[in-house]
């Protein structure tokens, strides 16, 4: 079965530090990445995915994330985090069985950036 | 802007009283998506439309139903609101066999009292 696990349930930062929050996941099929952000009472927004070819993609706000095939990994990462990337982040997966890609999400990962 | 929009953004209801979410999109996707989300957990898928197919999740209780009137328009329903069912409701939309991206809307955040 499908799944996604984020390993880090917090991660506190100070501003303008990186930072690298971590995404494995397990699929005996072609697998298709996403990360999601949510900030406090809103949707969630999509910072980027992978779905085939370069394995290094970069998204919105300055994310970027590497999907790496053989360690089933897809950690995002941002060179210098500003106070308004405190949220909530989810990586996400699904495969192309079906028209309708039914999302399989981490449990989130809550990034707190400090002044 | 294409966008999904969720009215109201905040409801409250009474336990047991019956109460419906709104949710429309100009993206023109045909497919469209409730989950259900609890304080600091991931969405919970409720259910989806396919056009006009209804695809119900297994674990989804039967006290939560949905219309899709057109495309533009998915509404659910909470036919006797628990206190357990007091969470953040998400709309999203997608368009099928594309890149399975599902673009969200706000949400509609339920308090049950």
């Amino acid at each position: 079965a499908q799944s996604v696990t984020q390993l880090d349930s917090q991660v506190p930062v100070f501003e303008e530090a990186p930072v690298e929050l971590r995404c494995n996941y397990s699929s005996s099929v072609s697998v298709y990445l996403f990360w999601y952000v949510q900030y406090p009472n809103q949707g969630l927004q999509l910072l980027l995915k992978y779905l085939s070819g370069s394995t290094l993609v970069k998204g919105i706000n300055g994310f970027e994330a590497e999907f790496n095939k053989s360690q089933t990994s897809f950690h995002l990462r941002k060179p210098s985090v500003h106070i308004s990337d405190t949220a909530e982040y989810f990586c996400v997966s699904t495969h192309g069985s079906s028209n309708t890609g039914k999302l399989i999400f981490g449990q989130g990962t809550t990034l707190q950036v400090k002044p | 802007d294409a966008m999904v929009i969720q009215n109201p953004r905040y409801q409250v209801t009474q336990f047991g009283k019956p109460v419906t979410l709104s949710c429309s999109q100009t993206l023109n996707h045909n497919v469209m998506y409730w989950y259900q989300q609890k304080s600091s957990q991931a969405p919970k898928l409720l259910f989806h439309y396919y056009d006009k197919d209804f695809n119900n999740e297994a674990d989804t209780p039967d006290n939560f139903q949905s219309r899709r009137p057109n495309t533009s328009f998915c509404f659910l329903d909470i036919r006797s609101p628990g206190l357990g069912d007091a969470a953040m409701y998400l709309c999203a939309t997608s368009r099928a066999g594309d890149d399975y991206e599902q673009y969200f809307g706000p949400g509609t955040r339920l308090t049950v009292t």
